[in-house]
């Protein structure tokens, strides 16, 4: 069974600019789940898809960040326009159910200059 | 809101040393803990899990048990390898507002020295 992918692996980008991520779950899997680490600091919960749906989107920090999960399969966070502080590693999870583990990609590394 | 609250490190141990980091948590009702995991270069990876109180996660020679009345989490493991060497997170879920978002603590990287 396939685990959860993202792509890219890594995108250095200048501020201003636009950049798109990307996240396949695991197949079958309905919840999807996105979380950023900030250099040095805490893994924080950024938004949770059931199905394409946005379940609960509290911990995305303005409205430059923009996720959708059409169809229900991948899903993609576009940052727009990137700022400096958007610098990081963004996780993506996926789990069967809302009690399930949840499952993570391998992160994408984000650098903004 | 929750929280979790773990050793800062790094962490620099000789092999077959004795493994032990702290992991504090505050939260409303009975939260499920964990412990995930990340090899250099890799996602994060769950290690190990208690979903109730004085319940014992382990995997891999790794322990935590969830203590309630101290509010901990501490992850241990008594022979460290050198293939340990990773960053362990200390996380959370509780239900709240309907989503089970994970909590995380802020990591602590830990080296195995040969």
């Amino acid at each position: 069974e396939a685990g959860v992918t993202q792509f890219p692996s890594h995108s250095v980008i200048e501020k201003g600019q636009t950049v798109t991520l990307r996240c396949d779950p695991i197949s079958g899997h309905d919840n999807l789940y996105w979380y950023r680490r900030v250099m040095g600091k805490e893994i924080k919960f950024l938004l949770h898809f059931v199905k394409e749906s946005k379940q609960d989107e509290s911990g995305m920090p303005n409205n430059r960040f923009l996720a959708e999960r059409t169809g229900g399969t991948y899903s993609t966070l576009k940052v727009q326009p990137a700022e400096l502080e958007d610098s990081g590693v963004y996780f993506c999870a996926s789990s069967p159910d809302r009690v399930g583990e949840q499952y993570f990609g391998p992160g994408t590394r984000l650098t903004v200059t | 809101g929750n929280s979790v609250t773990q050793m800062e490190g790094p962490v620099t141990l000789s092999e077959e040393a004795f493994l032990t980091i702290n992991c504090t948590y505050t939260a409303t009702g009975y939260p499920s803990l964990f412990w995930y995991v990340q090899y250099p270069g890799e996602g994060l990876q769950l290690l190990l899990k208690a979903t109730k109180a004085d319940d014992k996660g382990s995997n891999k020679g790794f322990e935590a048990t969830y203590r309630k009345e101290t509010t901990s989490f501490h992850l241990e493991k008594g022979s460290v390898q050198v293939s340990d060497s990773a960053v362990y997170f200390c996380a959370l879920v509780g239900a709240q507002g309907g989503s089970e978002k994970l909590v995380f603590g802020k990591g602590t990287k830990l080296t195995v020295n040969p």
